[in-house]
């Protein structure tokens, strides 16, 4: 049940953009977005919570498509503390308040 | 000021012991969540409660316990069934516990390692 993410990872220049994919095999309530620090506690981004949402957070915004069950985080002209892991949690219809979450994706934004 | 506290920051624990991991919030939330993180890897859910004397097993709650005997805390026992317990262990809050979608808060994290 848990979210599939990609990539695993990615390399960026400062300034340069990119997407980070979570896709899920049942439907789902909503999608959230973390970010985590090396070492420390994730941090909450956005959640979206209707199909077709798109949300922005600074120069981070994402999508969600509920019918293909899939939601992109989008990365725009990238600033080095973009860096970290960032996470999609789901919450599925059939599972009430469980929040899952996937993998991870690794951001490295380099000057 | 409020939040989620995890205790310890750092725990050892030897072999064939259980260990139990500390978690208070202060919030006010319903929901409550115990995540496990290995190296590289992503949080998996090992149990959850969304309200106090009740929770449900995650995906990989083999080898731990909790109790929910308050609505401020969440103790996770890690048992001398877990086979490979060393982790990083996440707690997390939040407000609702009727699966409409609210964030989660997360503590700072306990370190595990056996030795």
């Amino acid at each position: 049940q848990q979210p599939v993410q990609s990539p695993q990872a990615v390399i960026l220049r400062e300034g340069e953009d990119a997407v980070i994919n979570c896709s899920s095999s049942k439907a789902l309530y909503s999608v959230h977005w973390y970010r985590q620090k090396h070492g420390e506690a994730p941090v909450f981004l956005m959640i979206l919570l209707k199909g077709g949402e798109q949300k922005g957070h600074d120069k981070i915004s994402a999508s969600f498509n509920e019918k293909k069950q899939q939601s992109s985080l989008y990365l725009t002209a990238s600033q080095l503390s973009y860096s970290g892991t960032y996470f999609c949690g789901t919450e599925i219809k059939a599972a009430g308040n469980k929040l899952t979450f996937g993998g991870g994706t690794r951001v490295l934004v380099k000057p | 000021d409020g939040g989620i506290t995890q205790s310890p920051k750092y725990l050892f624990r030897k072999e064939g012991q259980n260990v139990t991991l500390s978690c208070e919030q202060n919030l006010n939330h319903d929901a409550m969540y115990w995540y496990r993180q290995d190296p590289g890897q992503g949080l998996r859910l090992i149990y959850y409660s969304q309200i106090v004397n009740d929770f449900q097993k995650g995906d990989i709650a083999e080898g731990y316990s909790v109790s929910r005997e308050k609505k401020e805390s969440f103790p996770l026992t890690v048992t001398s069934a877990q086979k490979n317990p060393t982790a990083f262990y996440l707690c997390a809050s939040s407000i609702n516990p009727t699966g409409l979608n609210t964030e989660a808060f997360f503590g700072q994290g306990t370190r595990l390692t056996v030795v």
